[in-house]
This record gives C-alpha cells, structure tokens and sequence, in this order.
C-alpha cells in the first residue's frame, strides 16, 4: 500500500465550485504540505503544517485553505474554483530531523472549467 | 525568494551519459536535492547532497556541486530508456523546499 495517498485522483470541476482534495499519510510524519505543478513552472508551495495544530501559508496560498484534522491527514480546499487553478496537486511529507527528504503522493489533477 | 533554474528539457541517446543542470540563490542551503518524476506519479527522491560536499557518486548517479557558482549537476551514466523522466533540482528554504523547474529527460533508443 502506497504511504501517501491521495484523493481523488483527477477532478473536473467547474468556475465557482467548492473542492476538496484530501492526502492521507501511513509513514507517522508530522510535516506535511501541499504543492501544484504547472508546466514549466515546477512545484510551489500552497500550505504546510508541521503538526496539527500548525498551519503556514506557502508561496501561493491565495484562493485555497487547509484543514490538518489529524496527523495522518491534511486537505486542501478551493473554496470557489477558477480556471487558472487547474493543475496537478501534489500532498507530501517529511519527518522531523531528516535531511527533509519529502515523500510524495500521487498526486490529483484538477481542471477547472 | 529562493530562485531555483533549470533548463525545461534534454534530449540524449540510449547509452550515452545524461547531464542535467541546475542554479540555485540560496547559499545557506544545508542540502541540495535531486527529485525524479515518472510520467503519472509523484516525485520521487533520487539523491541528495550535502553543503559541504562537492561530488556524491551513487551507481551511474554522480552529483557535483560547485558552490561558489551555485551549480548543481546530475549525470547518469549509460542513460536507458527507463531514465525517461522529468527530473526536479530543489534546496532547502526555511521550512519547506524550493524546487526548479524540472527538466523533461527524453532517451532516444
């Protein structure tokens, strides 16, 4: 069983609907963050938490909230989609004291119509 | 913030050796990484170097690092077709990492 997952895996949605993606975590990590990959853009951070009670915006955190319920689980909303956050999402996590290797799951695509 | 380049693709035959390129901003970087990502999957940690280091060989990995430049390379040897990827160069910020662009590695066969 995969240690990040991730759903769902692809959505399509469209402009001014409410989403929820949700990323779930077996490794016992407490760091855990939200990243899109736009092409030719790479990976920017949305949100991160480094434990439940922990929430840090990242570099594009306009236009989308987080909820950490648990350590296991961190979501990711859109309150109110628009096309321009159609992307691929990606939830990750990391242990404390690592060298910060971050795990990946599978990630979700989103298009927003 | 941190600026990490990269040039967006290469192309290289089956057999020959892969050199991907990458500049980074931050010279208070602990780690420099490697990510490689498969076509429908999430990224996947390849290897990773230490500041204090200038060259990690790992297989037909080799990771050189010149940090007065702020270069950092990835070359695999005997490139095979499985090696088709994108590949991601990323250091550390304050609390997260800062990842490139990625570079789309094509082999040719």
């Amino acid at each position: 069983d995969a240690d990040v997952t991730q759903t769902p895996r692809n959505r399509i949605t469209k402009t001014g609907k409410r989403i929820m993606l949700e990323c779930s975590q077996t490794k016992g990590h407490d760091r855990m963050y939200w990243y899109r990959q736009d092409p030719g853009l790479g990976l920017r951070l949305i949100y991160y938490s480094f434990d439940v009670k922990d929430i840090n915006k990242g570099e594009i955190s306009d236009g989308y909230s987080v909820s950490r319920q648990a350590q296991a689980k961190f979501s990711l909303s859109l309150e109110s989609a628009i096309p321009n956050q159609t992307a691929l999402y990606f939830c990750a996590t990391s242990e404390v004291g690592s060298h910060n290797e971050q795990f990946f799951g599978p990630g979700t695509r989103l298009t927003v119509l | 913030g941190e600026d990490v380049e990269q040039s967006l693709f290469l192309s290289v035959r089956e057999g020959d050796s892969s050199v991907i390129n990458c500049t980074y901003t931050d010279s208070s970087s602990t780690y420099l990484y490697w990510y490689k990502q498969e076509p429908g999957a999430g990224l996947q940690l390849l290897t990773y170097i230490f500041s204090n280091m200038d060259m990690k060989q790992d297989q037909r990995l080799t990771v050189l690092l010149n940090k007065k430049d702020k270069h950092l390379s990835l070359r695999i040897a005997d490139t095979q077709t499985g090696d088709s990827a994108i590949y991601f160069c990323a250091e550390t910020g304050a609390n997260n990492l800062f990842f490139g662009t990625g570079t789309r590695l094509t082999v040719i066969p």
